[in-house]
């Protein structure tokens, strides 16, 4: 069964202190790892997707990378404005469209 | 701005009641998948459409349903409401199967 853990559950920040989130996958054939954004209440906000081993994508302040077990999103001298929970979810190959998702990194940048 | 608007935002129901909750999909998608979210969980496959078929279900009972129309529309249906069926339901279409899925807003739902 395909899977997804992320960690940590939750990561306190201080405004520029720079950092990483770390999401781990187990999936029969990877077609896609995707990271989305979730402020509270409203649904997730489409960051990154990432296919294949050795793929880095950026944004901003953000930058994914993935290898074949996990997927990294690095945050560089975060603001407060990042502050958020951070989804990652996985699309096998083969099979359904779905998405499996972790349960999301919870994200507080301080001034 | 994903395009993907829902209807309504918050609704509250009581235990055995049937809802429906509605979806615009941005012009061009092609597919629409629903999920429903917990408290501090990540987002749990319901189904998906494609071009108004069934794609794809994941381990929902059949008590939640929907249909997908040529306007880019659809609807979650779901009847006999237990108190577990709270939660935050989202909406996510994409141009083509496989291709990245955009969310909307998600529609609140209380089960009293």
């Amino acid at each position: 069964e395909d899977q997804v853990t992320q960690s940590p559950e939750a990561l306190r920040l201080q405004e520029g202190e720079s950092s990483s989130l770390n999401c781990s996958y187990t999936v029969s054939g990877l077609r896609g790892l995707f990271w989305y954004r979730q402020d509270p209440g409203k649904g997730p906000e489409f960051l990154f997707t990432l296919y294949s081993a050795g793929e880095e994508k950026e944004k901003e302040r953000l930058k994914a990378t993935l290898t074949k077990k996990e997927s990294f999103l690095h945050i560089t001298a975060p603001k407060p404005e990042d502050s958020a929970t951070y989804l990652c979810a996985v699309q096998a190959r083969s099979g359904s469209e779905k998405l499996v998702f972790g349960k999301g990194t919870k994200l507080t940048v301080n001034p | 701005e994903t395009g993907v608007t829902q209807s309504p935002t918050h609704l509250i129901k009581t235990r055995g009641q049937q809802v429906t909750l509605r979806c615009s999909s941005q012009s061009g998608h092609n597919t629409v998948s629903w999920y429903q979210q917990a408290l501090g969980q990540g987002p749990q496959f319901i189904f998906q459409y494609y071009r108004e078929e069934e794609n794809g279900r994941g381990n929902f009972p059949p008590r939640f349903s929907g249909l997908q129309f040529p306007n880019y529309s659809s609807e979650l249906n779901v009847n006999a409401l237990e108190l577990d069926d709270s939660a935050l339901y989202l909406c996510a279409s994409g141009p083509a199967q496989g291709d990245t899925q955009y969310f909307g807003p998600g529609t609140r739902l209380t089960v009293l």
